[in-house]
């Protein structure tokens, strides 16, 4: 089975525009967490989706948002970029209804904002 | 406040040795898993603990959860150059109504072992 997969790996923004990343869960997996993970927080969760509807929602702000299609890829968009938004954002998928169980991530996208 | 406090945040010792790292909280977690992150790479699961004070076993890897469901320590035997990585626990905390809000994490540990 392929892994979980996210694309762009690296991507490079300026500080007020918009962004978008994406997630390919392993094939079978109906839920999708996102993660952001900075050096100084650590890994912390941003949403998580199951069978389209969000199921669980982390401590961030509105900008960041996310969906996901009835094929289970997912999505997250973050608008007006901030400085404090440069992380490293990962996805994670998991085979049953309680995600929380076994999580298997992909490699993330590595975001920057200028 | 972190929920899960990991230590030591670093550590750096000499293949052969062996260590300890451990993850500690104020709360009960209804289960507590263990995932190792290696540079450019997503954290891979490698254990999860669920009762209290069991013990897992992978390998030269010991897994252990305290009695009270509150933390857990990973023991590592002989180290070696291919155990390093950054090393996480992350706690599910349940609700009395069954329902959870999903992993949280704690800081990681960042161990190198040096030929």
């Amino acid at each position: 089975k392929a892994g979980v997969t996210q694309t762009p790996r690296y991507l490079i923004k300026t500080r007020g525009q918009q962004v978008t990343l994406s997630c390919s869960p392993i094939s079978g997996h109906r839920s999708v967490s996102w993660y952001q993970q900075t050096p100084g927080q650590g890994l912390q969760f941003l949403f998580e989706y199951f069978s389209e509807t969000q199921r669980n929602k982390g401590n961030f702000p509105g900008r960041f948002s996310g969906r996901q299609f009835s094929n289970s890829r997912s999505e997250m968009n973050v608008s007006t970029l901030e400085l404090g938004d440069s992380a490293l954002y990962l996805c994670a998928s998991s085979p049953g209804t309680i995600s929380y169980n076994e999580q298997f991530f992909g490699p993330g996208t590595r975001l920057t904002v200028l | 406040t972190q929920l899960l406090e990991q230590s030591p945040q670093f550590l750096s010792i000499q293949e052969g040795e062996n260590l300890t790292v451990y993850c500690n909280s104020s709360s009960v977690f209804s289960s507590l898993q263990w995932y190792r992150q290696e540079p450019g790479e997503g954290p891979v699961l490698l254990v999860t603990v669920v009762t209290g004070g069991e013990v897992k076993k992978l390998k030269r890897l010991t897994f252990q959860f305290g009695d009270a469901r509150k933390d857990s320590s990973l023991h590592i035997t002989a180290a070696q150059p291919g155990d390093t990585g950054l090393y996480l626990c992350a706690g599910v905390v349940m609700y009395s109504g069954g329902g959870a809000d999903g992993l949280t994490f704690g800081k990681g540990t960042h161990l190198i072992i040096q030929p």
